[in-house]
């Protein structure tokens, strides 16, 4: 079976300087992996999403993630933090290859000041 | 979003009553999920279907049931409501690719409060 660890709960940066949102994932096999973001009082939304195509993978709002399977890890970044990009970052596996479940991590605030 | 939408936004009910919860998509895929969501948690799987009539139980099924008469409806019934059940209920749809559902699509989300 598949985990998703999500190593930092909240994650606090200053406007303009890089985020780094960390996931580690547990699979038996390379698994397709996504990031969703959730702003306040939303439904969630993809950020990018990991297939196996390529192992560095660019999203939406400058976002993007690198799938390291010797470290199992899939990390999300961004160079240059904005203010609206403060929301809670999901990070989501599957939870087998054809159910279509996901498995979420608990979730990482990020809070971006001024 | 995937024209995805939720009915109510927002109930409060109390302890022991019976509360049904409508999910909606316009994109006609296959897959439709829902998941509760609670602080530190992250999102949890209540039940999902992969068709008309076919449902299976998430990790948190005791106490919900649900139906899908037709592709664009899933409804979650909470068959008496208990405080444990106040969250915020999230549907969810996929479409499939090469047979397997592919990304998920989320709605807006329902903020349920048991008393």
């Amino acid at each position: 079976a598949q985990s998703v660890t999500q190593l930092d709960s909240h994650v606090s940066v200053s406007e303009g300087t890089p985020v780094l949102l960390r996931c580690n994932y547990s699979s038996s096999y390379s698994p397709s992996l996504f990031w969703y973001v959730q702003h306040p009082n939303k439904g969630l939304q993809l950020l990018l999403k990991y297939t196996s195509a390529a192992t560095l993978v660019k999203g939406i709002n400058g976002f993007e993630a690198e799938f390291k399977k010797s470290e199992t890890s899939f990390h999300l970044t961004k160079p240059s933090a904005h203010m609206s990009d403060a929301a809670e970052y999901f990070c989501v596996a599957p939870f087998s290859s054809n159910t279509g479940k996901l498995i979420f991590g608990q979730g990482t605030t990020l809070q971006v000041k001024p | 979003d995937a024209g995805i939408t939720q009915s109510p936004r927002h109930k409060v009910t109390e302890t022991g009553t019976p509360v049904t919860l409508r999910c909606h998509q316009t994109e006609n895929h296959r897959y439709m999920y829902w998941y509760r969501q609670d602080p530190g948690h992250g999102l949890r799987l209540i039940h999902y279907s992969y068709g008309v009539k076919d449902t299976d139980k998430g990790e948190v099924s005791d106490g919900y049931s649900v139906s899908r008469s037709k592709t664009e409806d899933f409804l979650l019934t909470l068959e008496s409501a208990t405080s444990s059940q106040t969250s915020v209920y999230f549907c969810a749809t996929a479409p499939t690719t090469s047979g397997s559902p592919n990304e998920q699509f989320f709605g807006p989300g329902t903020r349920l409060t048991v008393l």
